[in-house]
């Protein structure tokens, strides 16, 4: 069974870094072909896709954050950290993290962030 | 503005079928690349819902009804939905690769189903 749970800080300060941890379990990001992909939703608006993470390290970004984007994997704790630097209010969304197969097949719960002074 | 266009909205009443669709361009679904769709329900995670590879633009997830079909022509595809329920009622994404992104997953801008 796949489970993934999103973690880190409810409230961030404009300009601030944002990290956020994707806990994950039920699979290996060592495990050929697997991925983790990190996405987010403003309140009451559409997903946006941020950043995806291959078992070979591979990473892909959106072309519009990838200047503020970090993704890194720690397999042996079955980890996955998203660094969003130069937070803005805009950057007010909950954030998903979810497994990549043929589409992004489980999520996490995901986690509010609020990007306030 | 998304790169994939959905309508903001669609309705129906319990037992009818509706569509909802997705139009996109030569750099994604024009492409040929795998079309997805989500289905969210408010406060809650999205849930796939219909996944393309690379023998179906048609495949359910375990416990996804078969009233749920997906298809995909040109530069659109299409989330089909027959036999209307009142549970059905809730926001559906479509979701593709663009190859003028630099590898870019997209999404679309989502459609909010109302059951009548």
């Amino acid at each position: 069974q796949i489970t993934l749970k999103e973690s880190g800080p409810t409230l961030v300060k404009p300009t601030q870094t944002l990290t956020l941890t994707c806990s994950f379990s039920g699979f290996s990001l060592s495990t050929s072909g697997v991925a983790v992909g990190w996405l987010r939703q403003p309140p009451g608006k559409a997903l946006e896709w941020l950043a995806l993470i291959y078992w070979d390290d591979e990473k892909r970004y959106s072309p519009s954050l990838r200047s503020r984007l970090t993704v890194t994997k720690d397999t042996s704790n079955n980890q996955v950290v998203l660094r969003m630097t130069n937070m803005d209010p805009a950057d007010t969304a909950t954030y998903f993290c979810a497994h990549r197969n043929s589409g992004y097949d489980h999520w996490g719960q995901g986690t509010l962030v609020i990007v306030s002074s | 503005q998304s790169v994939l266009t959905q309508p903001p909205s669609v309705s129906g009443a319990p037992g009818q079928r509706v569509t909802i669709s997705c139009t996109g361009s030569s750099s994604n679904i024009g492409a040929g690349f795998d079309v997805h769709w989500y289905q969210q329900f408010p406060g809650r995670a999205p849930k796939l819902l219909i996944y393309s590879d690379a023998y179906s633009d048609n495949n359910r997830p375990s416990g996804v009804p078969d009233r749920f079909s997906g298809s995909k022509s040109g530069t659109s595809a299409s989330l089909a939905i027959t036999g209307l329920q009142a549970e059905d009622e809730a926001d559906y994404y479509c979701h593709s690769y663009d190859s003028s992104l630099s590898g870019s997953e997209v999404f679309g801008g989502g459609t909010k189903l109302s059951v009548l």
